[in-house]
């Protein structure tokens, strides 16, 4: 079946150097893509999303890059804070319009003082 | 600017007992809404989603069911709770189009015991 998964379950990255978070998808029609950030008891928080027309998208601090060839997705975030720990996660909408997205298991990114 | 009201924040309830769990979405009309469970260490699950009061969509069969009373209210409910209804439960909207970009709440964590 479809998936979307993670190449890490986790990530130690130093303060204020840069993250790379991956995500594959198996989907070859998925036309949209998103990427979340949840800390710990707390609800998903958006922070990015990207269409299959595009190859990367920017937004505060973090790029999306999204490699079609390989169905490879990445979130980039730019000189990590403490506040960044938390579990990302990414989502496809399978087949698209209007399909349900699927979400991956997550990464837990962890800075390290 | 939007905001989305989930709660309680915490549950916990007995097995065989029924469930009520409210979200309300303010700055918006006519929202798309969504009801997930997110299990530990797995992605999130699409349960319910609804684009317009009282039309409810079930993705998974099981013995939870969910209305839509008013525009920007959405109830997740139960007649009896079984032990493998504990999971984090969390609401969702989104605008324009379904399943894109969709904004979470804090989430219920529910314990069935």
């Amino acid at each position: 079946g479809e998936s979307v998964g993670l190449h890490l379950p986790t990530l130690s990255v130093q303060e204020g150097d840069n993250s790379i978070i991956n995500c594959a998808y198996s989907n070859s029609a998925s036309d949209y893509f998103i990427w979340y950030k949840q800390e710990s008891g707390k609800g998903p928080q958006f922070i990015i999303d990207i269409r299959s027309n595009m190859d990367k998208r920017q937004g505060q601090r973090v790029t999306v890059l999204l490699n079609k060839t390989v169905k490879h997705l990445s979130l980039q975030i730019a000189a990590t804070q403490p506040g960044d720990s938390a579990v990302y996660f990414c989502a496809e909408n399978g087949k698209g319009g209007n399909e349900k997205l699927t979400f991956g298991t997550g990464t837990r990114l962890t800075i390290i003082p | 600017s939007q905001t989305i009201h989930q709660w309680p924040a915490t549950l916990v309830q007995p097995v065989g007992s029924p469930l009520s769990l409210e979200c309300t979405v303010e700055g918006t009309s006519n929202p798309n809404l969504y009801w997930y469970r997110q299990a530990a260490g797995r992605g999130l699950q699409l349960l319910f989603y609804s684009v317009g009061i009282g039309q409810i969509s079930s993705e998974v069969p099981q013995n939870l069911s969910a209305s839509r009373p008013q525009d920007r209210q959405f109830i997740l409910s139960s007649k009896k709770l079984l032990l493998s209804d504990s999971g984090f439960y969390l609401c969702a909207w989104s605008v324009t189009v379904l399943h894109e970009k969709l904004f979470f709440g804090s989430g219920t964590q529910l314990s069935v015991l």
